[in-house]
């Protein structure tokens, strides 16, 4: 099974600050990456997709790098909104495997 | 527009058998490439996949829970379902099913089933 270890595990910053979370891959994954945002209660959203692509109506704020086995997830000035928890998920292999999350709050 | 929703129990006894059905439209699990997956996430935990199934019938399994886990497609009700055996506490959370393709993993969500596994 390939790991997913993302970090931090949780992360307090002001509204316009830039956020980075991190994601490693334990074997070269190419871009085979998914970063999904999730708001309490809600299910998983799609916010980036094979690593760097940004889907479909999401704010060019969201972006996403990266190849084999290190990638960072990055919001550029972090809105109100943007408190959730979010999730790296690599589709290079089965069994698919998720990160651990990364919970994000306000300062 | 793609859409899935999940069905089933909200309560299960330990050692029952869980059964959850995902609805979808938007699309067909009769074209290529196209499949259904199966994630859970116990509460304030993290996401865990546990099966896939495409449109030619090929099915993948989470490794430890494979023994227990069955997904099946009924294409003519644009329906998946996922069985587990032998519920345990620890099975309680929230069950998703999600589309995915060759090229696009997990893009749609369903709203999810809360299943509480407990006597």
């Amino acid at each position: 099974d390939i790991q997913m270890t993302q970090s931090p595990s949780s992360l307090s910053a002001s509204v316009g600050d830039r956020v980075t979370i991190t994601c490693q891959a334990s074997q070269d994954i190419s871009d085979y990456l998914n970063w999904f945002q999730q708001k309490p209660g809600k299910a998983p959203k799609v916010l980036i997709y094979d690593a760097s692509n940004l889907e479909t109506g999401v704010p060019s704020r969201f972006s996403g790098s990266g190849s084999g086995t290190d990638f960072t997830f990055t919001i550029t000035s972090l809105q109100p909104e943007d408190i959730a928890t979010y999730y790296c998920q690599q589709y290079r292999n089965v069994p698919l495997t998720f990160g651990g999350g990364t919970k994000l709050e306000i300062k | 527009q793609i859409t899935l929703k999940e069905s089933g129990p909200t309560l299960v006894k330990p050692t029952q058998t869980l059964s959850l059905t995902c609805t979808f439209s938007g699309f067909s699990l009769t074209t290529t490439g196209v499949g259904v997956a199966w994630i859970r996430q116990p509460p304030g935990k993290a996401l865990e996949w546990l099966a896939l199934i495409y449109w030619n019938d090929n099915k993948s399994y989470s490794p430890s829970l494979q023994s227990r886990l069955a997904i099946t497609k009924d294409t003519s009700k644009n329906q998946v379902v996922l069985t587990m055996t032998d519920a345990d506490p620890v099975d309680t959370g929230t069950y998703y099913c999600a589309h995915t393709t060759a090229l696009r993993f997990l893009s749609h969500w369903g709203q999810g089933n809360l299943v509480t596994v407990s006597s």
